[in-house]
């Protein structure tokens, strides 16, 4: 069965410091892997997502991830954190290799990042 | 192109009641799926329909089921509610069935159920 762990409920960081939220995958074969953001009372918004490839992934608002097969983990990265930024991060993974239902997208428990003005 | 359209946002129902949620998925997006946002249990999968097809299910009671029409929009309804139905319900619409590859699934905003 693949999973997703965010080991961090809460990360703070101040206001133009690099941020970093972590993420790692269990999965019995490759893995697709995505990052989403959540702010209040609202859905999900895509960030980026690592399918094959380049190891680094860039993706919306400066946000990027680097995919580390050796240590499965798929952390979220942004070189200079912003206010706006502050929001529920949710890392997801899916394994290219099952089928059927087992196909879905599974979540982490996400992590509340602040950023400090 | 319009994002994924959910409605309503919020719900107010009490136990025993049943509810149907709707959703509109991105136009050319052919599968739909549902998600339960709860802050005990996070974010769980429910079902994905394509093809008007019921293709992946969730650990959930038979309480919970969903539809998808020919134009891919998609209902969920929940039948005898009770308290723990409570959640934020997403819906995720994406390209093609999730069986088929890396697809991104893009999410609605949310209908907001709290059960009385």
């Amino acid at each position: 069965a693949q999973s997703v762990a965010q080991p961090e409920d809460q990360v703070n960081v101040a206001e133009g410091n690099p941020l970093t939220v972590k993420c790692t995958y269990s999965v019995s074969g490759n893995p697709y892997l995505f990052w989403y953001v959540q702010y209040p009372n609202r859905g999900l918004q895509f960030l980026l997502k690592y399918i094959t490839g380049d190891n680094l992934v860039k993706g919306s608002y400066g946000f990027e991830a680097e995919f580390n097969k050796s240590q499965t983990s798929f952390h979220l990265k942004k070189p200079s954190a912003l206010v706006s930024d502050s929001a529920l991060y949710f890392c997801a993974v899916r394994d290219e290799g099952s089928a059927g239902s087992a196909r879905q997208l599974t979540f982490g428990s996400g992590t509340q990042l602040t950023v400090l003005p | 192109k319009a994002g994924v359209t959910q409605t309503p946002r919020y719900l107010i129902k009490t136990r025993g009641q049943q509810v149907t949620l709707s959703c509109s998925p991105i136009s050319g997006h052919r599968s739909v799926s549902w998600y339960q946002q709860t802050p005990g249990q996070g974010l769980q999968f429910l079902f994905e329909y394509f093809s008007e097809t019921q293709r992946n299910k969730g650990n959930f009671p038979g309480r919970f089921s969903g539809r998808q029409f020919s134009n891919s929009r998609s209902e969920m309804n929940v039948s005898t509610l009770e308290l723990g139905d409570s959640a934020l319900y997403l819906c995720a619409s994406s390209l093609e069935a999730l069986v088929q590859g890396a697809d991104t699934q893009y999410f609605g905003p949310g209908t907001r159920l709290t059960v009385l």
